[in-house]
């Protein structure tokens, strides 16, 4: 199956500070790619779609303003964390479909954050 | 939106026993598929199955897409199934995201 890489897979930052996670489409290329929040023993979140070239698109709930994203290329969508707080601290997964197929999804290892 | 439930919410098999876990969905699906998570978070692709049937190794799914339910069958389990085992769906008609259900958590003993 298609590769997506995700990066890091574990990050501790300082309260205040931003962190970002990158999501790369290894062998495939993705219009849309998106990204989930997961709280311990918890389902996946959706959080944003990512859109190459384009704006993101946010559910009801998530600040866009905290949780920046950017899809400049077809393989490539990032999500920054600003001025992380305590309860930002969460797995956050992203995912991808190949943009010739549309069919199955594929998902990252995900990036596991903590704000000290 | 869309409801996605699963069933049972928890599950505790002895090794070499067969499972059964249930998806029911609120509404028509373009998408369906099912993923294992394992213990460090990876979701694996297990079926992409919006309809009918497939099989791979012990483990098979059906979708019946007109009833709004899908199954996940484990055979001969193992201590490596367990895990959550997610089901999520893309409603027809809303564009492309996937929507969770809440999981299974699969306990096999030795």
């Amino acid at each position: 199956g298609a590769v997506v890489s995700q990066h890091p897979s574990r990050v501790i930052c300082k309260s205040g500070t931003s962190v970002k996670i990158e999501c790369r489409s290894l062998d495939f290329q993705a219009t849309t790619m998106f990204w989930y929040r997961q709280f311990p023993k918890q389902s996946l979140m959706l959080m944003a779609t990512s859109n190459e070239g384009s704006k993101a698109t946010y559910e009801q709930g998530v600040e866009k303003d905290k949780f920046l994203i950017n899809h400049a290329s077809l393989t490539l969508s990032t999500l920054t964390v600003t001025s992380a707080h305590p309860e930002d601290s969460s797995f956050y997964i992203c995912s991808a479909r190949d943009r010739l197929t549309n069919t199955e999804a594929f998902f990252g290892q995900g990036t596991r954050l903590t704000v000290v | 939106g869309i409801q996605v439930e699963q069933s049972p919410p928890d599950l505790i098999l002895q090794e070499g026993a067969n499972s059964t876990l249930r998806c029911n969905f609120s509404d028509s699906v373009n998408n369906l598929q099912w993923f294992h998570q394992n213990p460090w978070g990876q979701l694996i692709n297990l079926f992409y199955i919006p309809s009918g049937t497939k099989q791979n190794g012990r483990l098979s799914a059906t979708t019946v897409a007109t009833e709004r339910y899908s199954l996940l069958y484990i055979s001969s389990s193992q201590t490596t199934d367990s895990g959550v085992y997610f089901c999520a769906v893309v409603p027809g008609t809303s564009g492309s995201r996937l929507t969770f259900g809440e999981g299974t958590q699969l306990t096999v003993n030795p």
